[in-house]
């Protein structure tokens, strides 16, 4: 059972474009959603969350837009470039458990 | 942000030996870790939640007996993968949360990769 869900294992956009991943969700329950990046052999690193009273969260060239009734959540990446060039999770929470189900994961690959 | 270090980065071992993985918050204390397993081109598993000083939490499916956690201090959790099989390669990573942590305030382990012949 999937709970989270990524349906895109890849994506390549141009040095300078937007980035959009996307994640969707079955359990209308968590209420903190992040996303990760990461590189093989690596743990991964945080890039940005939010919750579910919000949504919209931005920093820096990272956005993140979550629409609840849709049960789908986007990471806008403004201009891209090419040591974006990773795997992005998108990862849901419930409550303050710290536990984390991952989506499968979208390879990134920004192209010069 | 906090750094988090994971001991060995790889090892390879025999059928049928144990293999201990460590996990360290090197500048925070870590009141939870977590540890998690990733399969080639599959995504993050949670295999079982640690608090200091309790035994772990361990998710569905998860064998207790097998994957033994003790996470004696506020800096250090163990994994040991008992009579490991070629099945239980992977990749071993686990996450701290320090003490006022939110979800969010979790930093990951660069990851073991564990190799069984």
């Amino acid at each position: 059972d999937q709970q989270v869900k990524q349906n895109s294992p890849s994506l390549s956009v141009q040095e300078g474009r937007i980035s959009i991943l996307n994640c969707d969700y079955t359990n209308s329950m968590f209420d903190y959603f992040l996303w990760y990046k990461k590189y093989p052999a690596e743990g991964p690193t945080f890039l940005i969350s939010i919750s579910s009273i919000k949504d919209k969260n931005e920093d820096g060239r990272f956005t993140v837009f979550l629409n609840k009734s849709a049960k789908h959540l986007s990471l806008h990446i403004v201009p891209s470039q090419p040591g974006d060039s990773a795997v992005y999770f998108c990862a849901a929470s419930r409550g303050n458990t710290g536990k984390l189900i991952f989506g499968q994961g979208t390879t990134l690959q920004v192209k010069p | 942000g906090a750094v988090v270090s994971q001991h060995p980065s790889r090892v390879i071992c025999k059928s049928g030996t144990s293999v201990k993985i460590e996990c360290r918050s090197l500048d925070f204390q870590a009141t939870t870790m977590f540890w998690y397993r990733q399969f080639p081109k599959q995504s993050l598993m949670l295999m079982a939640t640690s608090n200091e000083g309790s035994k772990a939490t361990y998710e569905q499916g998860v064998e207790k007996d097998k994957f033994l956690i003790n996470h004696a201090s506020l800096t250090l959790s163990t994994l040991t993968v008992t009579s490991a099989h070629p099945e239980d390669s992977s990749f071993y990573i686990c996450s701290a949360r320090g003490l006022a942590g939110f979800s969010y305030e979790q930093y990951f382990g660069p990851g073991t990769r564990l190799t069984v012949t």
